[in-house]
């Protein structure tokens, strides 16, 4: 199995324009997290998806973040527009969650890397 | 006030040392606690898991879990520099809104030295 796939693996851009960041989660995985990883704040789950479905999107910081899960094999994190504070390392991980057990490991990509000049 | 609280070190310590990284939790629901590892430019990969109180060895690694003080431990043993990386630890909880969500410490980076 490749794991999870992310895309790009690196991304710098200007101040005010688009950011797509993608991920292809593990084939049978049926829940999908966005999480981003900061020096000063950590790993800090920003939403994730159950069957495609958004279940807890607290995390997401303000309206210029989305999410959107298609299919069971693709999920997108958009900013829009970004700013200088939304640089940081952006993971996706994916995990098969049953309602027969609770415990559920998570695998992660190997993160988009964004900066925001 | 964080629901994981984990000292973000650095930490350095010589080859062959034992190193102890710890984490408390405020939320007592959470039932599942785990170690991540995450090398330098890489995603955190899981360590080891443990269900409710106890201790767990996995070669050099030692969990324990002790939900009376809400205190969780990774003890290394022998620490040799590949074991060098940031240590997450996260905890899941075993129903209600949280269930398939895990709540990460800021993670302890470590580096062993030969």
């Amino acid at each position: 199995d490749a794991g999870v796939i992310q895309s790009p693996r690196h991304e710098v851009t200007e101040m005010g324009q688009e950011v797509t960041l993608r991920c292809k989660p593990i084939s049978g995985h049926n829940s999908l997290f966005w999480y981003r990883q900061t020096m000063m704040r950590g790993l800090e789950l920003l939403i994730y998806f159950n069957n495609n479905v958004p279940i807890d999107d607290s995390g997401m910081p303000e309206d210029r973040f989305s999410a959107k899960m298609p299919n069971a094999s693709f999920s997108t994190l958009k900013i829009q527009p970004s700013e200088p504070r939304d640089s940081a390392v952006y993971f996706c991980a994916s995990s098969l969650v049953l309602a027969t057990i609770s415990y559920n490991e998570q695998f992660f990509g190997p993160g988009t890397r964004l900066t925001v000049l | 006030q964080k629901e994981v609280e984990q000292d973000p070190g650095p930490l350095s310590v010589p080859e062959g040392a034992i190193v102890s990284l710890n984490c408390t939790y405020s939320n007592s629901a959470f039932q599942y606690f785990m170690w991540y590892r995450q090398y330098s430019r890489k995603g955190p990969e899981l360590l080891m898991y443990t269900y409710s109180s106890g201790n767990k060895e996995d070669g050099r690694f030692t969990a324990q879990v002790d939900k009376s003080s809400k205190y969780i431990s990774l003890f290394i043993r022998d620490s040799q520099p590949s074991d060098s990386a940031t240590y997450l630890c996260a905890m899941s909880a075993s129903r209600g809104t949280s269930y398939g969500k895990l709540t990460f410490g800021q993670g302890t980076i470590l580096t062993v030295h030969p």
